[in-house]
């Protein structure tokens, strides 16, 4: 089936930094990749939708400012949380969506910020 | 818009019986897909079973099945012969098509427990 990577799969890091998330389709190429965001004992909720080559949806009440999306090949595209605070810290997950079939979900990446 | 609902935020069953984990949606939408997920602690989110709206018949796939009921637009999902295993939150969706551009949405979820 199809395979969805997500890198790192862990980061700390200190307030006022930014992180970036890899979000890659290894083998199929995706058109549209979504960021999920999931805190602690919460349900996954859409930040926003990626678009190869063009700007990121994003979802009623997400920074887009903070939270950088690039989708600059059909396989990658990156999420970067700017000046990430301790707020920010949470389970973010990506997915792509093969025409026809289910979404694929990458295994995560757990952002702590001190 | 669309809304997922699962009122059961968690549920204790005992090893080896079947299990039914409520979810409703609203849309108005004709077209739309549902989905369950499973997430164990680990973090990974786990395809379960998918059903299209225009789908008759109910879909199934091994342990699992989507006991679809359109006109009260509820797609409960059955677990049959629960194992310890499936000790992990479920997660409803839904996605208002089909294409690879359609996002899909999640309910609150429903963490289940399997008692030895």
């Amino acid at each position: 089936g199809a395979v969805v990577s997500q890198h790192p799969s862990r980061v700390i890091c200190k307030s006022g930094t930014s992180v970036k998330i890899e979000c890659r389709s290894l083998d199929f190429q995706a058109t549209t990749m979504f960021w999920y965001r999931q805190f602690p004992k919460q349900s996954l909720m859409l930040m926003a939708t990626s678009n190869e080559g063009s700007k990121a949806t994003y979802e009623q009440g997400v920074e887009k400012d903070k939270f950088l999306i690039n989708h600059a090949s059909l396989t990658l595209s990156t999420l970067t949380v700017t000046s990430a605070h301790p707020e920010d810290s949470s389970f973010y997950i990506c997915s792509a969506r093969v025409p026809g079939l289910d979404q694929f979900f990458g295994p995560g990446t757990r952002l702590t910020v001190l | 818009a669309q809304k997922i609902t699962q009122t059961q935020p968690g549920m204790f069953v005992q090893e080896k019986e079947a299990v039914t984990l409520d979810c409703t949606y609203d849309t108005s939408d004709q077209s739309y897909g549902l989905f369950w997920y499973k997430q164990p602690s680990s973090g990974e989110m786990i395809f379960l079973i998918y059903q299209g709206s225009y789908d008759e018949q109910n879909a199934t796939e091994g342990r699992y099945s989507l006991n679809f009921q359109k006109a009260r637009k509820s797609a409960n999902l059955v677990i049959s012969a629960s194992q310890l295993g499936d000790s992990a939150m479920y997660f409803c969706a839904m996605s208002p098509g089909y294409s690879s551009a359609s996002k899909i949405i999640f309910g609150s979820g429903t963490r289940l427990s399997i008692r030895p």
